[in-house]
């Protein structure tokens, strides 16, 4: 089955500065990798989604990549901000079937 | 973006009860949907997955007796966990895919104390 590693387990930047975060994964056969962000006590939001058939893609702040070469995926967020703390997922399916998630990073945004 | 809702957000209830947990997408027909458990500082393990109108498929290890899965329209899943011991106690989340399977949207999660 499909194996999604997510290191490291915490990250801290100064406030302004970008955040990388990087995902691998095991199954060629993947083609959906969505990020989701986690505040405490609340259910995971998705902040953004890439499939396979594009390399790279952008929302404001975020951008995600993916080489499918070496099967890893990463988040960038851009001009951090205080309340990008919180916990970072990545996840790894073929279409619609089951998430295969990341053990999550938490991010913290040292004001 | 598509909105999926969990209820209650919070339970308490006592050893031995059963309770139950809904699952609902509110503006789009879930034809799938996900069960998550969560301990805390730890990532999301998924319990089972359950299609519209047939029986729920549950991961390794997960109880079926135990936690019941109930997928009986687009809209709704419930989840009812069975005679509730202490250690039961846990963060359940849901989420829902649809038609078309593009993307996966997260309830907010649900609370659960057992007491």
């Amino acid at each position: 089955g499909e194996n999604v590693e997510q290191h490291p387990s915490t990250l801290s930047v100064q406030e302004g500065d970008s955040a990388v975060i990087k995902c691998t994964y095991s199954d060629s056969a993947s083609n959906y990798f969505p990020w989701y962000k986690q505040e405490l006590g609340k259910g995971p939001q998705l902040i953004i989604d890439i499939r396979s058939n594009v390399g790279e893609k952008k929302d404001q702040r975020i951008a995600v990549t993916l080489n499918k070469t070496a099967k890893h995926f990463s988040l960038h967020i851009t001009e951090t901000q205080p309340e990008d703390s919180a916990v970072y997922f990545c996840a790894a399916s073929k279409g619609n079937s089951k998430l295969t998630f990341g053990k999550g990073i938490t991010l913290s945004v040292r004001p | 973006g598509a909105v999926v809702s969990q209820h209650p957000s919070r339970v308490i209830c006592k050893s031995g009860t059963s309770v139950k947990i809904e699952c609902r997408s509110l503006d789009f027909q879930a034809t799938t949907m996900f069960w998550y458990r969560q301990f805390p500082k730890q990532s999301l393990m998924l319990m089972a997955t359950s299609n519209e109108g047939s029986k729920a498929t549950y991961e390794q290890g997960v109880e079926k007796d135990k936690f019941l899965i109930n997928h009986a329209s687009l809209t709704l899943s419930t989840l009812t966990v069975t005679s509730a011991h202490p250690e039961d106690s846990s963060f359940y989340i849901c989420s829902a895919t649809d038609r078309v399977g593009n993307t996966i949207y997260f309830g907010e999660g649900s609370w659960l104390t057992v007491v």
